[in-house]
């Protein structure tokens, strides 16, 4: 695609519910990024993706979140039993072949758990 | 552990003033460092990229420079607009591979 492409724009949740965060990635990217920007803050990195293997996931902030990529295309971050505090923004960004190369991000996804 | 670092960390300016926005990094062994602005509710977008062999890049009234030795890097914008007003964020990744780290960004406002 033209973009990195994130849905939905919006997501309001209850708490303790479930939800998934899509990422489209520009086409031919093969690394993937999901960072996560709460209220006034920085961006906060939750993991990294090399084609469909994730080397870094060290910033997932607890065993709640999780993260695939199928196909070396479309990534999925999943976050189980939503809290509070998970409301953030939750920004994806690709770049051709990692951290060489330009980043390019979505428009995010603004998450509300309430 | 790479830490970086942006300051100020907000600037407001009258319009026309030229300003340089400050970035800096803890390990030096870095393979790019990347400039981005963040519009209010948006995402990123992508100013400059410098490589680490490189000291400066240049894009219309931006231009970045990269001292690698110091961990520094500035963000030079010249005469400043209102709608240059936004944050803008450094961004290093250590190898090609690597994943990128931001700085916390500053938040400038140019004021007409």
């Amino acid at each position: 695609g033209a973009g990195v492409s994130q849905s939905p724009s919006n997501k309001v949740t209850e708490k303790g519910k479930d939800v998934e965060l899509r990422c489209d990635p520009i086409s031919g990217h093969t690394a993937l990024y999901w960072y996560r920007q709460s209220l006034g803050q920085g961006l906060e990195f939750l993991i990294y993706f090399q084609g469909n293997s994730a080397p870094d996931k060290s910033g997932l902030p607890s065993d709640r979140f999780s993260a695939e990529r199928t196909g070396g295309s479309v990534s999925t971050l999943t976050i189980q039993r939503t809290q509070q505090e998970d409301s953030a923004v939750y920004l994806c960004a690709s770049s051709l072949i990692g951290g060489g190369t330009e980043a390019f991000f979505g428009q995010g996804t603004r998450l509300t758990v309430v | 552990k790479q830490e970086v670092t942006q300051i100020p960390a907000a600037l407001s300016v009258p319009e026309g003033e030229n300003l340089v926005l400050n970035c800096s990094f803890t390990d030096s062994a870095i393979y790019n460092l990347q400039w981005f602005r963040q519009d209010p509710g948006k995402g990123l977008t992508s100013l400059l990229l410098i490589q680490s062999s490189q000291r400066e890049q240049t894009s219309g009234r931006l231009n970045a420079s990269l001292d690698k030795s110091s961990g520094r890097s500035t963000l030079y914008i010249a005469a400043s607009q209102p709608g240059d007003s936004a944050t803008y964020l450094c961004a290093v990744p250590k190898t090609s591979y690597d994943k990128v780290i931001f700085g916390p960004g500053t938040s400038l406002s140019v004021i007409p």
